[in-house]
């Protein structure tokens, strides 16, 4: 079934540890993103990418960390995981990252640093 | 103040009401308008894009006013099946493609 996974789905982390959310998606799609959700706040944009090969920050970006070495994969990594980073966090991807493309989202990790 | 902003209600209205609520945005200068629909601890999925004439889907009629800054979602005939979190979404400007999200208004349909 086309769409986007994301491994883990929870994750309880100690903070300070190192961790990569994993974020796969089979559409072809070329702009991948990272949001965290918190409650009372909307989706905030944590990094994107256009295309295979570039990143970009987001609106939120200190802390995380991603790359793109290849159209159907983007880990978001957490070099020094920190409890303001406990977060449900979704990838993204949109065929062109155009203005009126449609976003279609992962299932979301959710994560705690405690 | 923030870019998008919502009522975060909740709306809690019977079966076969309808329910309307707006979104205001910050910048005169957005171009594209969305409707996200986030079920309960799931992913936000499409729900319907915005345009400047207004448009239906349906149950659902949205409406753009540029000239005060708001779009709103009208649900008609409400089942329950339609409880769920509606998110406001507006890009920043031409040519960029990144989302703002309002936080959502929830709406629980009951019996």
């Amino acid at each position: 079934i086309a769409g986007i996974t994301q491994a883990p789905t929870s994750q309880i982390l100690a903070a300070g540890r190192r961790m990569t959310l994993r974020c796969t998606q089979d559409m072809r799609h070329n702009a991948m993103y990272w949001y965290r959700q918190d409650l009372g706040l909307g989706l905030r944009l944590i990094h994107y990418s256009n295309t295979a090969g570039t990143t970009g920050k987001g609106e939120v970006p200190d802390g995380y960390s991603v790359s793109r070495a290849n159209t159907d994969d983007f880990p978001l990594t957490l070099a020094s995981a920190v409890p303001s980073q406990t977060s449900v966090y979704f990838c993204a991807s949109s065929s062109s990252g155009g203005t009126t493309d449609t976003q279609y989202f992962g299932p979301g990790t959710r994560l705690t640093v405690l | 103040r923030k870019e998008v902003e919502q009522d975060p209600g909740p709306f809690n209205v019977p079966e076969g009401a309808t329910v309307a609520f707006n979104c205001t945005y910050s910048n005169s200068a957005s171009q594209s308008f969305f409707w996200y629909r986030q079920d309960c601890r799931k992913e936000p999925k499409l729900l319907m894009s915005v345009y400047s004439s207004g448009n239906e889907d349906g149950r659902f009629t949205a409406q753009l006013n540029r000239a005060s800054q708001y779009i709103s979602l009208l649900i008609r005939d409400s089942k329950l099946s339609d409880s769920a979190t509606y998110l406001c979404v507006v890009t920043k400007a031409t040519n960029d493609y990144k989302l703002s999200f309002g936080a959502g208004t929830t709406v629980t349909v009951r019996a």
